[in-house]
């Protein structure tokens, strides 16, 4: 089956410790975004890919790192600089740019450190 | 970036339409409009989107003001799995953004029994 999927969909970390959540798609998307969820909240985007090797920042980039390596992954790391790490994380992806194109989105890994 | 108003929670009865309005009265004319929903700790799920003119898909409906600034997301036939928060989002389409989504904080939709 085609999709996006996360993996794990429950993390537990100890403060001061840096964690990946990993991200892949196989719709041959371009483009991936990482989102954040918190309680009660919308969500509000961390970090996006357009293309392979290349990745911007979204308006809550402080903390968090990815790479994109590969067409297929987008992994998002929570360092320890982030200062409220716990939340829901998803992440989504789309295919090119033009305005019509939906977002598809896997089922989100929900951090909490402890 | 065009922003969005929704009311932050509805209740609708099963089996009975579900009308869930939402303002952009700042849309710009190459802007879509957006619905998705969000059941509890999952992914948003795509409902449907448009430009300008009313859309039907297998989930929806959705009826867009001739003028643009609001927009009217019907369920049909609402069911209990319809309880979910829904986001009405207009496309940012800005170079250095990547076409990114701003989500707000939606319309809670419960139906009830």
């Amino acid at each position: 089956d085609g999709g996006i999927t996360q993996s794990p969909k429950y993390l537990f970390r100890k403060e001061g410790q840096n964690v990946t959540l990993s991200c892949e798609q196989n719709l041959n998307h371009d483009a991936m975004y990482w989102y954040r969820q918190d309680p009660g909240q919308g969500l509000r985007l961390i970090y996006y890919s357009q293309i392979v090797n290349d990745f911007q920042k979204g308006d809550i980039a402080e903390g968090y790192s990815v790479s994109r390596e590969k067409k297929e992954s987008f992994p998002l790391t929570v360092t320890s600089a982030q200062k409220n790490p716990t939340a829901f994380y998803l992440c989504a992806s789309r295919q090119g740019l033009a305005q019509s194109n939906e977002q598809f989105f896997g089922p989100g890994t929900r951090l909490t450190v402890l | 970036d065009a922003k969005t108003t929704q009311p932050p929670s509805m209740d609708c009865a099963e089996g009975r339409a579900a009308n869930l309005p939402c303002n952009h009265s700042t849309i710009s004319g190459n802007e879509y409009v957006y619905w998705y929903r969000q059941i509890h700790s999952q992914g948003p799920q795509y409902i449907i989107h448009g430009l300008k003119n009313n859309e039907t898909n297998e989930m929806a409906s959705l009826i867009i003001t001739e003028d643009r600034k609001s927009s009217t997301l019907i369920l049909p036939h609402a069911t209990l799995r319809d309880t979910a928060v829904y986001y009405c989002i207009v496309r940012v389409a800005e170079r250095n953004t990547g076409n990114q989504f701003y989500f707000g904080t939606g319309t809670s939709l419960t139906v009830i029994p």
